[in-house]
Parts: C-alpha cells; structure tokens; sequence
C-alpha cells in the first residue's frame, strides 16, 4: 500500500524557517517525480514545488522562488520542503505528492501556521 | 500564467442525476488537464488524467472530456459519496488549479 506521511508542521513566527519531511513507503520512491502542494484554510489548491525523481530538477511558484526549497533522499525515501522568511501568506496545509499520471498519490497534509 | 475557471462554484444535484462541471482555460491547454476530488476534511483524490484517463480504482460513472480551452467532468449517475469539490488543474504550461466546483446533494 502507498503511504505518504507528512511532518514538521506547526506554529512559526513570520521570517522564520520551518523544514517539512515526507516519508514515503509502498513504492519505489526514486522512480517518481514529487512535489508540494498547498492549501490555504478554506481555500482551493496550489501547486507550491516540484522535484524530479533523482533530484537533479526543481521547479517552484513565483511566490515561494528563493524562500524554499524542495529535495529529496532516496536512500530514506523521503521528501523535504525548507521554507524560509516564512510570512502569513504561506499559513496553509501542505500536501505531498507522487507524480505518476497526475498527482496520483498524497499525503494526509500538514498544516503550518505563520503568526507572531 | 494560464487561468483555470470553474463553473458552477456550487451545484446542487439529486442522487442519480447526470452532473457536469465545467472547467475552462484562457489559453489552449492540449489536453493537459486532470480532475482531482476533495472530500471534506481528507487530502485530494486523482480521478481523471489527461482530460478523459480514469485513475485506477475510480467508479466508471465519473469521465472527463474536452479540447482547446474547455473541458469537462461528468458523473453520470450522481451518489451520496460523490459530495465533495472537484477541482481541475492543467499543467500545459505552468501548473494551476482551478478555484474548485463544490457539489452538493439536494
């Protein structure tokens, strides 16, 4: 069974960082590309950051360019978001995801809340 | 950056009727685009890739459809499980998902 385990969330203070994981298990983590995907509290979905499956590409949204940072470990089948200068714009639940056709597995969300 | 515009935002259907949502793009996609559902409270669900695919273990009454600009999902027999938003997302060029279409049971 595929399994995508979100963690790291929590409360930050804007302009601090904050370090996502995602563990993966059920599939062979290093033959997809994967991302991040975010929602903000009753809002719709936002693609936020994407990573080929052996780490070599990256791509993010304008609004996130140069503050965070997506990576991986295959060896720990794992995947990363860093997220710096954080501010209340980014308070959202963070999704993981495999790309196979579409995004076609996801985690349960982890929800980060940027407030002094 | 292309804008992905769903109608209606909020449609309200009985059990077993034909639903369609309605997804449309301000530029032509070439068929990039999947049909994700969100259940209330859980993480999004891939049912369509590729405009008309139907993910793995998606009841066969969900089919997606469309060309160019427009495209979309239909039930073709609404159920009470169905009740969630759908959203589309297209990734012709850049990735963006639609606003979401809320579908309700009357």
């Amino acid at each position: 069974e595929v399994q995508l385990v979100e963690s790291g969330g929590g409360l930050v203070q804007p302009g601090r960082s904050m370090k996502l994981s995602c563990a993966a298990s059920g599939f062979t983590f290093n033959n997809y590309d994967m991302a991040w995907v975010c929602q903000a509290p009753k809002k719709g979905l936002e693609w936020v950051a994407t990573i080929s499956y052996d780490g070599s590409s990256t791509y993010y949204r304008d609004s996130v360019k140069g503050r965070f940072t997506i990576s991986r470990d295959n060896a720990k089948s794992t995947l990363y978001l860093q997220m710096d200068s954080l501010r209340s714009e980014d308070t959202a639940t963070y999704y993981c995801a495999s790309l196979g056709g579409g995004f076609d597995y996801w985690g349960q969300g982890v929800m980060v809340t940027v407030s002094s | 950056d292309i804008q992905m515009t769903q109608s209606p935002s909020v449609l309200s259907a009985s059990v077993g009727d034909r639903v369609t949502l309605s997804c449309k793009a301000s530029q032509n996609i070439n068929k990039n685009l999947d049909w994700y559902q969100q259940k209330l409270g859980e993480a999004p669900k891939l049912l369509i890739y590729f405009t008309n695919n139907l993910q793995t273990g998606i009841p066969s009454r969900f089919s997606g459809s469309g060309s160019g600009t427009d495209y979309t999902l239909t039930i073709s027999s609404l159920q009470p499980e169905d009740v969630a938003t759908y959203y589309c997302y297209q990734y012709n060029s850049g990735l963006t998902f639609g606003s979401g279409t809320k579908l309700e049971i009357k």
